[in-house]
């Protein structure tokens, strides 16, 4: 059972679109929404998170739209650059049971920033 | 300062031989995981450290995987009697208390294995 579905598995913009990658939990105990940015070779690294008691997130460029009652959150890449040109994954945990160590993360969107 | 490190970065390895791979957390991080990741797949939990409390080995996929931790220092993840389907990057991460709700985990590069 997947848990985190996200789309698109890939995508291609132009530079200064605007990419929006987005999720989907079933979990209802999910309350830490993380995303994280990952280039090839590389490790992933936290980019954004966000927790159920706000609709939306902003940091620099990215900003992350979130839905408890649809259970999903979508991340925005504003004025998108060529180097942000990564992976990019969603994730979820849940302090229920005390294991909100425990990510789960979507499949992954491979965003190609063309210049 | 240093940040995580994983090593060997690749390996290959004959179907039926053990590996062992290694983590090197960010010091003073009390907190390690392991994640396998598969190609086109996001990244599966695997097994997670806090300090000296017994670990979170939920994740292992069978009784061929182990991981050990000395103190809060390297870790190992090993894997006896390899097989095809266990080609994938195995990645690390650490972090401070990992109770903390939201805590970042800081990943290492991986280990790229690939079972013949």
């Amino acid at each position: 059972q997947q848990q985190v579905k996200q789309s698109p598995q890939s995508l291609i913009v132009q530079k200064g679109g605007i990419p929006i990658i987005n999720c989907a939990y079933e979990n209802t105990a999910f309350d830490y929404f993380p995303w994280y940015q990952q280039f090839p070779g590389k490790g992933p690294a936290l980019l954004i998170a966000i927790r159920p008691d706000v609709s939306e997130k902003k940091e620099g460029r990215f900003t992350i739209s979130f839905n408890k009652s649809a259970k999903q959150f979508s991340l925005h890449i504003m004025d998108s650059q060529p180097g942000d040109s990564a992976t990019y994954f969603c994730a979820a945990s849940s302090n229920s049971g005390g294991s909100n160590y425990k990510l789960t993360f979507g499949k992954g969107t491979l965003l190609t920033v063309n210049p | 300062g240093a940040g995580v490190s994983q090593s060997p970065s690749n390996k290959v390895t004959e179907k039926g031989k053990d590996v062992e791979l290694r983590c090197d957390p960010i010091s003073g991080h009390t907190a390690l995981y392991w994640y396998r990741q598969r190609l086109g797949q996001g990244l599966e939990f695997l097994i997670y450290f806090q300090g000296n409390s017994a670990p979170d080995k939920s994740g292992l996929p069978s009784d061929r995987f182990s991981a050990e931790r000395t103190g809060e220092s390297v870790s190992t993840l090993t894997i006896q009697r390899t097989q095809q389907e266990d080609s994938a990057v195995y990645l690390c991460a650490s972090s401070l208390e990992g109770t903390v709700r939201g805590i970042t985990q800081y990943f290492g590069p991986g280990t790229r294995l690939l079972v013949l």
